[in-house]
């Protein structure tokens, strides 16, 4: 597996400022996700943290929107921009392992208000 | 794409009883399937996966089968306990790890 770290644990922000979150992990990682969890929903997929390039985002996401920066294979952030109270939710970052693997860490727990 | 669907949402079950939660996935091409334990306040867990060269697989009190035919594999959880309570995902994936799609969880309640 791996240990991975997200900064801030949580945060309360007001509408229409920008909030930065990091992803850091123990060792150097292929693969780097940023996925989006609404309250007592599912996970879903915003966007693959690709090293050296733009990130790969899913439909529905964008870059204007959900900016991702991934320096090196150990750390990763994405920005939640001009946000809103839909924003409000976790945002878990996760690892690739192997072929299929995933680990997530403790995730951001953001409440736009 | 991918479709996940899981049942039921809740569940609720006596400590020392067996729960069991299933899925279906809509891809024949999916081969990847875990199993995630998510705990208030935390990360989902990966707690155990299969592969679709394999049945059933068994990790102490934890198991999962699956069913490529029919394309729904589930996990059995015996002699529960009330650290068990959390919520579970489970997930297919048909390539690699950027594919995966999760079902919309169970919350699983285990009453001392």
């Amino acid at each position: 597996s791996a240990v991975i770290s997200q900064k801030p644990s949580r945060d309360i922000c007001q509408r229409g400022t920008s909030l930065t979150i990091q992803c850091q992990v123990d060792s150097q990682v292929t693969m780097m996700f940023w996925y989006r969890q609404q309250p007592g929903q599912s996970l879903t997929l915003i966007a693959t943290a690709n090293q050296g390039s733009e990130a790969t985002y899913e439909s529905g996401f964008v870059i204007d929107k959900f900016p991702i920066s991934r320096p090196n294979l150990t750390f990763s952030t994405l920005t939640v921009s001009n946000m809103s109270p839909e924003d409000s939710s976790i945002y878990l970052c996760s690892v690739g392992r192997g072929t299929y693997e995933q680990y997530f860490g403790p995730g951001t727990r953001l409440t736009v208000t | 794409g991918e479709n996940v669907e899981q049942h039921p949402s809740t569940l609720s079950v006596q400590e020392g009883d067996s729960a069991v939660i299933k899925c279906t996935y809509s891809d024949s091409a999916s081969n990847y399937f875990p199993w995630y334990k998510q705990e208030l306040g935390k990360g989902p867990q990966l707690i155990i996966d299969i592969r679709s060269n394999v049945g059933e697989k068994k990790d102490q009190r934890i198991a999962v089968t699956l069913n490529k035919t029919a394309k729904h594999f589930s996990l059995h959880i015996t002699e529960t306990q009330p650290e068990d309570s959390a919520v579970y995902f489970c997930a297919a994936s048909i390539r690699n790890n950027n594919d995966m799609r999760f079902g919309a969880g169970t919350r699983l309640t285990v009453k001392p």
